[in-house]
């Protein structure tokens, strides 16, 4: 199993460029979700899904898009870069019961200029 | 809301010495899970530890230990025989529920570092 992946590592973006987040998990994960993390603050959720064609905001959802066609992916678009989201940003899954321990991606570097 | 808290920002330890980290959370649910997560200059997170809201003894896994106080809704982390390789972030997470999925939530972290 390769797990969580992400994709890209790294990214620059221009202030106003809207891009693509990929995820994909290969373990049959009905839970998904998407973090940020910022120094200081912690892993903020943006949104989550409990299954495919569902999802829901978390935390912080402003400037962020999700949908859930499959449950192997669940791509996160920037629809207008801005500073402010210039963070690494982490994608993770698990099994829908609540003990169930989440896997997380490697994460992806993401700067606005 | 359910909010998790972590009051310290960075601590420290000698290498085989003993530390605890600190968590408190605010719920009205009854059915919870708790977790520490640790993450490494890697940025990989890593489950440590998990407990169940239900059982009222505490978890443990090799050197790693917590204190969870349900009344006083606290979750410290105990590490034992610390190592460098411990130096890392901890995050201290809660997930509501059982059979129905809810959104795991996380402090803001605490930054261990170990020293020889």
């Amino acid at each position: 199993n390769a797990g969580v992946t992400q994709t890209p590592k790294f990214q620059v973006l221009k202030t106003g460029q809207s891009m693509t987040l990929q995820c994909a998990q290969d373990m049959n994960h009905e839970y998904m979700s998407w973090y940020r993390q910022d120094p200081g603050m912690g892993l903020r959720l943006i949104h989550y899904s409990v299954g495919a064609g569902i999802t829901d905001q978390g935390e912080v959802p402003n400037g962020y898009n999700v949908s859930r066609s499959t449950t192997e992916d669940f791509p996160l678009r920037l629809l207008s870069a801005a500073p402010s989201q210039t963070s690494v940003y982490f994608c993770a899954s698990s099994y829908r019961q609540g003990r169930e321990e989440q896997f997380f991606g490697p994460g992806t570097r993401l700067t606005v200029l | 809301a359910q909010t998790v808290t972590q009051s310290q920002p960075e601590m420290s330890v000698q290498e085989a010495e003993t530390v605890t980290l600190s968590c408190t959370y605010d719920t009205s649910e009854s059915d919870y899970y708790l977790f520490w997560y640790k993450q490494p200059p890697s940025r990989q997170m890593i489950l440590v530890i998990r407990q169940e809201a239900y059982k009222q003894q505490n978890a443990t896994e090799n050197r790693f230990s917590v204190n969870f106080q349900k009344a006083a809704k606290s979750f410290s982390l105990k590490i034992s025989d610390s190592q460098l390789g411990d130096a890392a972030m901890y995050f201290c997470a809660y997930r509501r529920g059982s059979y129905n999925t809810d959104k795991l939530i996380f402090g803001t972290g605490t930054r261990l570092q170990v020293f020889p």
